[in-house]
C-alpha cells in the first residue's frame, strides 16, 4: 500500500529535549511538508522540501530543522529553543510542488 | 501575506437541512482544496477546485469556487450524522511553492 507514514503516533518529552520526528512516504513524490496544528486552530507551514537535498522554510520554521538526505524521508527536529512545542504535527507529500497534497496521520507531542 | 478566512467556525446543524460553508482569501490563487478531520485524526481530502466556476460533488457535499471573488463554498445538503467533522479549506499561493494557507476549520455538529 502506498502512502505517509508518521511515527510515534504519540510522543512525551522533558522541557529542554532536542525531539525528532519521522516522516516517510513510499508514494514516490517529490515535495515533502511539515505542518503544525493547535487546538482549534488550522495547520501552520513550518518547512517545506521540493527536491532531495534541499528545503524552505515555512511561515513558523523558529525552533524547528529538517533535512531531506533521501527522496521517501523527511525528519522533523523539534529543538529546545522552540519556545511551545506542544502541538499535532502533520507530514505531507506531493507528486511535485503545486499539486495536490497527502497527509500522514500525524504525531502528538506533549513537551512538559 | 495570503490569508485564508472560514465562516462559521463552528455550526451545529439538524440532520436532514442544507447549510453553507464560506472561505475567503486573501491574494490571488487558482487552486483551492477541502480537507475533514475528524477528532484526533489527519486530514482526508475531499475536493480540489482547480479554476474558476469548477463545482465538485461528492454524495451530499457539493464545492465550488470563484475566484474572482476569492470565495469558495462548501454546501452540504440534507445533512446526515456521519457528516459531523471539522472542515478546511486550504490555498495554494500563486507559485506553488510554499505550502498551503489554511483557514481555521469549521466544526460541524450535526444532530439527529
Amino acid at each position: 500500500d502506498g502512502g505517509i507514514t508518521q511515527s510515534p503516533k504519540y510522543l512525551f518529552r522533558k522541557e529542554g529535549q532536542n525531539v525528532t520526528l519521522s516522516c516517510e512516504q513510499n508514494l514516490n513524490h517529490d515535495a515533502m511538508y511539515w505542518y503544525r496544528q493547535d487546538p482549534g486552530q488550522g495547520l501552520r507551514l513550518i518547512y517545506y522540501s521540493q527536491i532531495v537535498n534541499d528545503f524552505q522554510k515555512g511561515d513558523i520554521a523558529e525552533g524547528y530543522s529538517v533535512s531531506r538526505e533521501k527522496k521517501e524521508s523527511f525528519p522533523l527536529t523539534v529543538t529546545s529553543a522552540q519556545k511551545n512545542p506542544t502541538a499535532f504535527y502533520l507530514c505531507a507529500s506531493s507528486a511535485t510542488a503545486y499539486y495536490e497534497q497527502y497527509f500522514g496521520p500525524g504525531t502528538r507531542l506533549t513537551v512538559t | 501575506e495570503l490569508k485564508v478566512e472560514q465562516n462559521p467556525l463552528f455550526l451545529s446543524m439538524q440532520e436532514g437541512k442544507n447549510y453553507t460553508i464560506y472561505c475567503n482569501y486573501s491574494t490571488t490563487s487558482d487552486r483551492l482544496y477541502w480537507y475533514r478531520q475528524d477528532p484526533g485524526k489527519s486530514l482526508e481530502s475531499l475536493f480540489v477546485l482547480l479554476s474558476n466556476g469548477a463545482v465538485k460533488q461528492e454524495g451530499r457535499l457539493m464545492a465550488s469556487l470563484d475566484t474572482k471573488a476569492r470565495l469558495s463554498t462548501l454546501h452540504i445538503t440534507a445533512a446526515v450524522h456521519d457528516l459531523s467533522a471539522t472542515y478546511f479549506c486550504a490555498v495554494d499561493m500563486v507559485g506553488g511553492a510554499d505550502g498551503l494557507t489554511f483557514g481555521k476549520g469549521t466544526h460541524l455538529i450535526i444532530q439527529p
